[in-house]
């Protein structure tokens, strides 16, 4: 089956930087997606990585080493606004030949003044 | 504007009562998936369709069932055979195959009472 995993919890200081961590293991591998939960919202996108490297996008980047089955997500610039839940989600094939999303626990980022 | 809607955003029902949850999207995506997030926990697969009239069950399909009569819509109806319904529920939508970007609605708070 699929699983991944990711720290329960991270705290960091304002203006800081943070990297969240995620590792898994599936089958059938397409990519690695990272999206951000506030309490109580809907998730939102914010990164896919299908091959090895690092993507940027602003203040946020995303890093994948496929060999490894690990990625992560690295905040850079932290804002109190970044408080959030921070999921990470793998992409893969099923046996019946359909795409599924399989999502990780998250990870409760609080920053600190 | 293009988006993806649940409702309703909350819901009380009864024990032994049948409930059924909205899910329309007018991004034109192929690919619709119901979640399911329970407190401090990631979001765990209900259903996934990608075309209209073929769904498949995903990790916890028990309890549950679906329809895709049409590409926007993508019901969920939470059944009495559900033994512990209490979550938020999460409907989301991606372009299709291997287009990994998913948009999801606000979500809706069921409750049972």
């Amino acid at each position: 089956g699929q699983s991944l995993e990711q720290p329960s919890e991270v705290t960091a200081v304002e203006g800081a930087i943070v990297q969240i961590n995620c590792t898994y293991q599936t089958s059938g591998f397409y990519g690695l997606s990272w999206y951000q939960q506030h309490d109580g919202g809907a998730p939102t996108f914010l990164s896919y990585n299908a091959l090895d490297g690092l993507e940027e996008t602003g203040r946020f980047s995303s890093f994948l080493s496929r060999s490894d089955s690990y990625g992560y997500l690295l905040l850079q610039e932290l804002q109190m606004k970044d408080s959030a839940s921070y999921f990470c989600a793998v992409s893969w094939r099923s046996s019946g030949g359909y795409q599924k999303v399989t999502f990780g626990t998250g990870t409760k980022l609080q920053v600190i003044p | 504007d293009g988006g993806i809607t649940q409702s309703p955003k909350y819901l009380f029902r009864k024990e032994g009562q049948n409930v059924t949850l909205s899910c329309e999207q007018n991004l034109n995506h192929d690919a619709m998936y119901w979640y399911r997030q329970d407190p401090g926990q990631g979001l765990r697969l209900i259903y996934y369709s990608q075309i209209v009239n073929d769904f498949q069950k995903g990790d916890i399909a028990e309890g549950y069932s679906v329809s895709r009569e049409k590409k926007e819509s993508f019901p969920l109806t939470v059944t009495s055979a559900q033994k512990n319904p209490t979550a938020f529920y999460l409907c989301a939508s991606t372009l299709g195959q291997k287009n990994t970007e998913a948009f999801f609605g606000q979500g809706t708070r069921l409750t049972v009472v």
